[in-house]
């Protein structure tokens, strides 16, 4: 079975400071890779996703950005945090263009 | 632009009676998948169940049911025999067949369930 790990689970960062959070899929090859953002009482907002190894498309222009280095590996980063970066982060896996399962998700709170 | 609308913030219900979560979308489309995702206080979030477009048949997910009216543009949860553990947050969710590749989530609606 899929599994689809996260971390940290919990960053508290100071503004200015760089981020690094990683999701990792197993059990599965070439799967679609999703990040989105959930802020506090809302929705999830799309921020990335990728096809494949080194395709990345950006649905929101900001102060994130995303690689895949490898196959079940998405990491989302950023070289200077924003206190508006504060929120919880989704990586998500999918098949095509069928369902997306999510990961545990980590909370990141920039002060 | 998809959008979805769950335009109720919060419901309660009695342990093992029935509830019904509703939910509206705008799309142009004719060939979509709809979801709902239930997110427990752990914050993540669990996929409860899937309807495609075209398939007039309603979904079902042993206590779950979805009411599926695609003139109307609504999909609605049905939960049966609620349990303490069904209490969480649930989003209805669209994602385009053959367009974009992301979910569309509603806001979310709080299900608080009574002993």
């Amino acid at each position: 079975s899929q599994t689809i790990h996260q971390w940290p689970a919990t960053l508290v960062q100071p503004v200015g400071s760089p981020l690094s959070l990683e999701c990792t899929v197993e059990g599965t090859s070439n799967p679609n890779l999703y990040w989105y953002r959930q802020a506090a009482g809302r929705g999830l907002q799309l921020l990335f996703y990728s096809v494949g190894i080194g395709q990345i498309s950006s649905e929101v222009p900001q102060n994130l950005s995303a690689s895949r280095p490898q196959d079940r590996q998405f990491i989302l980063s950023s070289k200077k945090l924003l206190l508006s970066d504060s929120g919880f982060y989704l990586c998500a896996w999918g098949r095509g263009r069928e369902t997306q399962y999510f990961g545990p998700g980590t909370r990141l709170l920039v002060l | 632009a998809q959008t979805v609308t769950q335009s109720q913030p919060e419901m309660s219900v009695q342990e093992a009676e029935t509830v019904t979560l509703s939910c509206t979308y705008d799309t142009s489309e004719s060939d979509y998948y709809l979801f709902w995702y239930k997110q427990p206080p752990s914050r993540q979030m669990i996929l409860v169940i899937r309807q495609e477009a075209y398939k007039q048949q309603n979904a079902t997910e042993n206590r779950f049911s979805v009411n599926f009216q695609k003139a109307a543009k609504s999909f609605s949860l049905k939960i049966s025999d609620s349990q303490l553990g069904d209490a969480a947050m649930y989003f209805c969710a669209y994602r385009s067949r053959g367009g974009s590749e992301k979910l569309v989530f509603g806001k979310g609606m709080k299900l608080t369930v009574n002993p």
